[in-house]
């Protein structure tokens, strides 16, 4: 199975930071990422598929990067309501793992 | 724009089983990948398997083959997750959770609410 691992594991930043959170497949994975926000008591959200593509409604604050094992999720400008828990998923291979989670504070 | 709408929610003996719902609220629902995801109190998010109901063959993680049975039926666009053998680590929240494109697996753009699943004695 194809092992995802995200980095740090959770972070503290200021309102209008530049975030970046690292997420690494354990095989390549021919760019079938996704991340998603989750805050609590709530259901995930898609944030980009596909490595980068901005799901509609997103803020383009938001982006993706990457290729192969090796991807990041940017937040330029972070703001007070960007404070959630994020998750990288890989869709190359059943099971879709998903990353552990990088909580943003 | 479709719509996911979960039973709701469970309390279960340990060695029970349990079985969640999902229903979509356009018939659309049956050409999408259904996946369904588990997430214990605090803990990340666990792909447990998925099933396109217009072709009706779910998949499954290898974790949890054998405990776990999903099935659709089309003609009233739901699909069901059924896990057996609980135990108190299958305490979680269960989601499922549609895929983006037709006839595939890929990014879950719309999910369900979310049944809360308690196992206890």
């Amino acid at each position: 199975d194809i092992q995802m691992t995200q980095s740090p594991s959770s972070l503290s930043a200021s309102v209008g930071d530049r975030v970046t959170i690292s997420c690494q497949a354990s095989q390549d994975i021919h760019n079938f990422l996704n991340w998603y926000q989750q805050k609590p008591g709530k259901a995930p959200k898609v944030l980009i598929y596909d490595v980068s593509n901005l799901e509609t409604g997103v803020p383009s604050r938001f982006s993706g990067s990457g290729s192969g094992t090796d991807f990041t999720l940017t937040i330029s400008g972070l703001q007070p309501e960007d404070s959630a828990t994020y998750y990288c998923q890989q869709y190359s291979r059943a099971p879709y793992a998903f990353g552990q989670g990088t909580k943003v504070e | 724009q479709l719509k996911l709408v979960q039973s709701g929610a469970e309390v279960k003996k340990p060695g029970s089983s349990v079985r969640v719902s999902c229903k979509g609220s356009e018939d659309t629902f049956n050409n999408y990948g259904i996946n369904w995801v588990r997430q214990a109190p605090g803990q990340g998010l666990e792909w447990m398997g998925g099933i396109i109901p217009r072709f009706g063959i779910p998949i499954y993680a290898r974790k949890f083959q054998g405990r776990v049975t999903i099935t659709a039926d089309k003609s009233a666009n739901t699909t069901y997750m059924e896990l057996s053998s609980l135990t108190s680590e299958d305490t979680a929240t269960f989601y499922c959770a549609k895929s983006k494109d037709i006839l595939t697996y890929d990014a879950f753009n719309i999910w369900g609410q979310g049944t809360v699943v308690i196992v206890s004695s």
